[in-house]
């Protein structure tokens, strides 16, 4: 079946930019993550969503970056006015429906931003 | 907050041998523990995962074992091809951390013919 789909594969802005990512998961997931990955780096966690309910926003690093999923299905990522230490690649991740802690979470492709 | 480390960096083996990454995790509670394969340009994708009520799963060629004692978990993977060349990035996460995955800093698994 179709896996966790991300838009735009590549995106490139000019500081101080705003940029929106979107996040398809797999269907029927409840789970929904967004990691970001700097170059050579782990993914780091930004923030999680169960349905359409934000449960942990603790790792987004800044309130430029804010992050939605109004019906519970698609996701979106917003960064406000880009600088250059937000270039990296941003992964979403989809769990399965159970929602628990432990649960596989299955990785989009990314989107790799580049902030000039 | 948890913190995985993992090692090596880099591994380089001869096809046919085996390859074997380390990584340790400092949260006591945590309790889940997947790896992860990263081809370039590509996502994440689970490879095989284990939680703390077993100490070694195995499937095919990919093996992982656990010791909730000393706080370390180890990915073996035996007769290694071309194919399995990748970044490796193990993973930790329990009911401290909800559900984030913490990862490791990733090893570059190069396999040569």
């Amino acid at each position: 079946g179709a896996g966790v789909s991300q838009s735009p594969r590549y995106k490139v802005a000019k500081r101080g930019q705003d940029v929106a990512l979107r996040c398809d998961p797999i269907s029927g997931h409840v789970s929904l993550f967004w990691y970001q990955q700097a170059l050579g780096q782990g993914p780091e966690f930004l923030t999680y969503f169960q349905n359409e309910a934000q449960l942990d926003k603790s790792g987004l690093p800044s309130d430029r970056f804010f992050a939605e999923r109004p019906e519970g299905s698609v996701s979106t990522l917003k960064i406000q006015r880009t600088q250059q230490e937000d270039s990296a690649v941003y992964l979403c991740a989809s769990s399965r429906p159970r929602g628990l802690v432990g649960d596989t979470q299955y990785f989009g492709p990314g989107t790799r931003l580049t902030v000039l | 907050g948890e913190n995985v480390e993992q090692h090596p960096s880099t591994l380089s083996v001869q096809e046919g041998d085996s390859a074997v990454i380390k990584c340790t995790y400092s949260d006591s509670a945590s309790n889940y523990f997947p790896w992860y394969k990263q081809e370039l340009g590509k996502g994440p994708q689970l490879i095989i995962d284990i939680r703390s009520n077993v100490g070694e799963k195995k499937d095919q060629r990919i093996a992982v074992t656990l010791n909730k004692t000393a706080k370390h978990f180890s990915l073996h993977i035996t007769e290694t091809q071309p194919e399995d060349s990748a970044v490796y990035f193990c993973a930790a996460s329990g009911k401290n951390s909800g559900y984030a995955l913490n990862f490791g800093k990733g090893t570059s698994l190069l396999v040569t013919p």
